[in-house]
C-alpha cells in the first residue's frame, strides 16, 4: 500500500491528452514539493517534472504538473507512442522524515 | 557527462549480507544529498534511505532501518549501501539517486540487482 495513491492504469489514443492523479496528504502532498518520473521499459526512472510544475531540460512542454492541496496532476498532450511507461509521482514525508512514492500508473497509448 | 554508476549487487543467501557501491561523476558529489530507492521485480518505486551531503543526517524507511547502513565517501565520490540480514522481501532492483534541495530525485543510475534466495 503506497503512501501516495495513483490509478494503476490509464489510456488514451495518440495525439490525445491524458491524466494523471496523485493524492496523498498534509504531511506529504500538502507541505512538499512533488515530483514525476517517468519510467520506461527496462530502464531506470527519469525525473519528467521538479517542484510540482518545473520541466528539466530536454523534457518536451506536451509533459505539465500542477498540485493544488493535497493532491498533484501530471499531464501530457499530444500523446505518442513513445510515451507508453510507467509514471510515479514523489514527495518527501515529513512526519515520517521519509521519502514516499504513488504505486505507478501505467499509459497505454493505444 | 552527469552520471551514477551502482555496482555489488548479486545472488545472496536469506540472512546474509552484501555492500552496494554507487560512484558518482560530472558533479560535484560532496554537495549533494543522496538516496537509495528500489523496485521489486513488477513492482513500484521504493525509497529506503536517505543521507545528506556531510553525512550527518540519515533516514531510513520502516522496511530496512536496523539492517542496512547507508553511508558516503566525498573524497572518493562514493555512495553505499551495507545491507545485513537479508530477506526474500530485500529482493529488488537498488538506484541511488541524487537529490536536489526540494527531495526531486534529479539523477538516477542504472541500477544493480540484488537477489535474495537459497
Amino acid at each position: 500500500q503506497s503512501v501516495l495513491t495513483q490509478p494503476p492504469s490509464v489510456s488514451a489514443a495518440p495525439g490525445q491528452k491524458v491524466t494523471i492523479s496523485c493524492s496523498g496528504s498534509s504531511s506529504n502532498i500538502g507541505n512538499n514539493y512533488v515530483s514525476w518520473y517517468q519510467q520506461l521499459p527496462g530502464t531506470a526512472p527519469k525525473l519528467l517534472i521538479y517542484d510540482n510544475n518545473k520541466r528539466p531540460s530536454g523534457i518536451p512542454d506536451r509533459f505539465s504538473g500542477s498540485k493544488s492541496g493535497t493532491s498533484a496532476t501530471l499531464g501530457i498532450t499530444g500523446l505518442q507512442t513513445g510515451d507508453e511507461a510507467d509514471y510515479y509521482c514523489g514527495t518527501w514525508d515529513s512526519s515520517r522524515s521519509a521519502g514516499v512514492f504513488g504505486g505507478g500508473t501505467k499509459l497505454t497509448v493505444l | 557527462e552527469v552520471q551514477l554508476v551502482e555496482s555489488g549487487g548479486g545472488l545472496v543467501q536469506p540472512g546474509g549480507s552484501l555492500r552496494l557501491s554507487c560512484t558518482a561523476s560530472g558533479f560535484t558529489f560532496r554537495s549533494y544529498e543522496m538516496n537509495w530507492v528500489r523496485q521489486a521485480p513488477g513492482k513500484g518505486l521504493e525509497w529506503i534511505s536517505y543521507i545528506d551531503s556531510s553525512g550527518n543526517t540519515i533516514y531510513y524507511a520502516d522496511s530496512v532501518r536496523g539492517r542496512f547502513t547507508i553511508s558516503r565517501d566525498n573524497a572518493k565520490n562514493s555512495l553505499y549501501l551495507q545491507m545485513n540480514s537479508l530477506r526474500a522481501e530485500d529482493t529488488a532492483v537498488y538506484y541511488c539517486t541524487r537529490t536536489t534541495a526540494d527531495y526531486d530525485f534529479d539523477i538516477w543510475g542504472q541500477g544493480t540487482m540484488v537477489t535474495v534466495s537459497s
